[in-house]
């Protein structure tokens, strides 16, 4: 079964500056996480979905913004960009189920803002 | 106080010993909890996962959980050059599906 995959693996912006992140899930998984991943916080939740509607959320701005698509691929947009969004970003798939929930992650798409 | 904590590491241990992971959590409502594993420079890979009290063993690797202290446990027996990693633990809440809160990671070293 193919794993978790991400688009693009890395990206260069400047401030100011909008992005979009992709991330296709393992087949048959109907929930897509995000998380931001920088040496000082380290892994934080940004938000879920689960079935194209947005079903948690972490506390991060209005800036950080996702969709899911009818065939589970998620998208995380952030606008505005600031330098201090300079992370790994993470999504991982599950399938969903709240009482047998494991995550398993992408490689990340390594975010660098100048 | 961390929603989550590890040892704050980082972690020795000589090949062939037993090393033994830590991590308190404060939400008495978390009724799953992971360990990941994470190389350096890679993104983390699940290694366990474990919902109920006691023990959970896989191999070299057993997770324990004892809701009542909140405290959960990853023991690596036998461990190789090839265990040294930064091991996470998550934990997540039935009622909030797809978000887990991790700790800030154990960095793990195992010498030859």
């Amino acid at each position: 079964k193919a794993g978790v995959t991400q688009t693009p693996r890395y990206l260069i912006k400047t401030r100011g500056q909008q992005v979009t992140l992709s991330c296709s899930p393992i087949s048959g998984h109907r929930s897509v996480s995000w998380y931001q991943q920088t040496p000082g916080q380290g892994l934080q939740f940004l938000f879920e979905y689960f079935s194209e509607t947005q079903r948690n959320k972490g506390n991060f701005p209005g800036r950080f913004s996702g969709r899911q698509f009818s065939n589970s691929r998620s998208e995380m947009n952030v606008s505005t960009l600031e330098l201090g969004d300079s992370a790994l970003y993470l999504c991982a798939s599950s399938s969903g189920n709240p009482s047998y929930n494991e995550q398993f992650f992408g490689p990340g798409t390594r975010l660098t803002v100048l | 106080q961390k929603e989550v904590e590890q040892n704050s590491g980082p972690l020795s241990v000589p090949e062939g010993a037993i090393a033994s992971l830590n991590c308190t959590y404060s939400d008495r409502g978390s009724q799953s909890f992971f360990w990941y594993r994470q190389y350096s420079g890679k993104s983390p890979e699940l290694i366990m996962s474990i919902y109920s009290n006691g023990d959970k063993e896989d191999g070299r690797f057993t997770a324990q959980l004892n809701k009542a202290s909140q405290y959960v446990s990853l023991l690596i027996r036998d461990s190789q050059p090839s265990d040294s990693a930064t091991y996470l633990c998550a934990v997540s809440r039935y009622n909030q599906g797809g978000k887990l809160i991790f700790g800030q990671g154990t960095e793990l070293s195992v010498k030859p």
